[in-house]
């Protein structure tokens, strides 16, 4: 089975600042994807970023960037530029690769809750 | 566009009371699921289904029964709800080399 941990349950980071968020999973798997999940007040899941395992770089969007280490079985979320709308809780999230009529059942992690501050 | 819509959004039962939550998505994914999420705890998976007609457990089943008779929906069911089902229940849903897309959620409490 999988697990996916989360260490931080609460960080802070100033407006216009960098913030990291720490995401570590265990798996015996060699073909798997990683997410991160954005959920703001409004209670919706939004998919911030997605990683798949067999590529080397790591995937970047506008200000979201990871730093996945396979080896180390890692995968943090940098928020460059932070704004006040970023605050919300992040969920780390872990997928095997599919197989025909294999769902694409996600493991998450407990979650951080981000403060963006002025 | 409306991806994946969940009835109802809030919900209070009383214990022992039954209700069904219903999931209908647009997309045409095969597969659908039903997480429920409690502070401290991210989101664990209920049940999902691979097609209509097919259902399995996830990881905390019990208390709960499913059915997706129809390709775009998911039923969850509680047949008699506990406290302990005090949560807020995700639907989901994916194709197959997609990531999940999720409803808005429903608040149930169980008093």
């Amino acid at each position: 089975a999988q697990t996916v941990t989360q260490s931080q349950p609460e960080m802070s980071v100033q407006e216009a600042e960098t913030v990291t968020l720490s995401c570590t999973y265990d798996t015996s798997e060699n073909n798997y994807y990683l997410f991160w999940y954005k959920q703001p007040p409004s209670r919706q899941m939004i998919l911030v970023i997605r990683q798949e395992a067999y590529k080397q770089q790591n995937a970047t969007e506008n200000r979201f960037s990871v730093n996945f280490q396979k080896a180390a079985k890692s995968f943090s979320l940098k928020i460059s530029d932070s704004q006040l709308g970023d605050t919300a809780m992040y969920f780390c999230a872990f997928m095997k690769a599919l197989n025909t009529g294999t769902a694409s059942k996600l493991t998450f992690g407990t979650g951080t809750r981000l403060q963006v501050t002025l | 566009n409306a991806g994946v819509t969940q009835t109802p959004k809030f919900r209070v039962l009383k214990t022992g009371q039954s209700m069904t939550l219903l999931c209908a998505q647009d997309m045409n994914h095969e597969y659908m699921y039903w997480y429920r999420q409690d502070p401290g705890m991210g989101l664990r998976l209920i049940h999902y289904s691979v097609g209509e007609g097919t259902t399995a457990k996830g990881e905390v089943p019990d208390g709960y029964n499913v059915s997706r008779l129809k390709k775009q929906n998911f039923l969850l069911g509680l047949e008699s709800a506990a406290p302990s089902q005090t949560s807020v229940y995700f639907c989901a849903s994916s194709g197959q080399v997609t990531e999940a897309f999720f409803g808005q959620g429903t608040r149930l409490t169980v008093v």
